[in-house]
């Protein structure tokens, strides 16, 4: 069984739509949580970090963490043909091992 | 400019030709680590380095190796290359893992092995 699930998707939304991204993980030593945004060819790029459960807000992002369910969550709100990219969820432990989800493909329609 | 470079950025070999694959950051990082992308994959940790001297196991480390003798420099070196180590390579540093807001990642380096 992997570390971290992610929902696979692909998933295909309208602009303007509030898209949902989750994850799972199963290592109660993971105290880190990220969400990658990755355009092909491209670099990941952080989008949002925390390390606590609770919400994060960044403009039109959210994460979600709660701890208890080992369950991670990104929001976008008011969605944009620009978001389209690959999303990845990762989570760290304090020594330093990292593991991502293998992502979620999304493409959102003008 | 704060950056992490990766040399080469495609390389195609033949099994069994010994290759490093260099990394180096200007930030004065102390954490770097290695990752493996491989298509409808996520990003697999091959190695991480919490300081110079200091480096660990990812989750897919066999055929691979690393050293940290500069705090700047991470090479991954493959000594004798697979196929299946076909894959696109990237390096990442910051300041450590609950210092993500300084993560940096590389260019990424595509490899093909022949």
């Amino acid at each position: 069984q992997k570390e971290v699930e992610q929902d696979p998707g692909p998933l295909s939304v309208p602009e303007g739509a509030i898209v949902s991204l989750n994850c799972t993980y199963s290592n109660s030593a993971f105290q880190y949580f990220m969400w990658y945004r990755q355009y092909s060819r491209k670099g990941p790029e952080l989008l949002m970090y925390t390390y606590s459960s609770g919400n994060k807000e960044d403009g039109r992002f959210t994460a979600q963490v709660d701890k208890s369910s080992k369950y991670i969550s990104l929001f976008i709100r008011d969605s944009q043909p620009s978001d389209s990219a690959t999303y990845l969820c990762a989570v760290n432990t304090n020594a330093g091992k990292s593991t991502f989800g293998d992502g979620t493909t999304l493409t959102v329609k003008p | 400019e704060a950056q992490v470079t990766q040399n080469p950025r495609y390389l195609i070999t033949v099994t069994g030709k010994k290759l490093t694959v260099t990394c180096s950051q200007n930030m004065n990082h102390e954490y770097m680590s290695w990752y493996r992308q491989d298509p409808g994959l996520g990003l697999r940790q091959i190695y991480y380095s919490m300081n110079v001297e200091v480096t660990d196991k990812g989750d897919v480390p066999e055929g691979y190796k690393v050293s940290r003798k500069e705090k700047r420099n991470f090479p991954l070196i493959l000594e004798s290359p697979s196929p299946n180590q076909t894959s696109l390579y990237f390096c990442a540093s910051s300041f450590g893992p609950g210092h993500q807001e300084t993560q940096y990642f590389g260019p990424g380096t595509r490899l093909l092995v022949l």
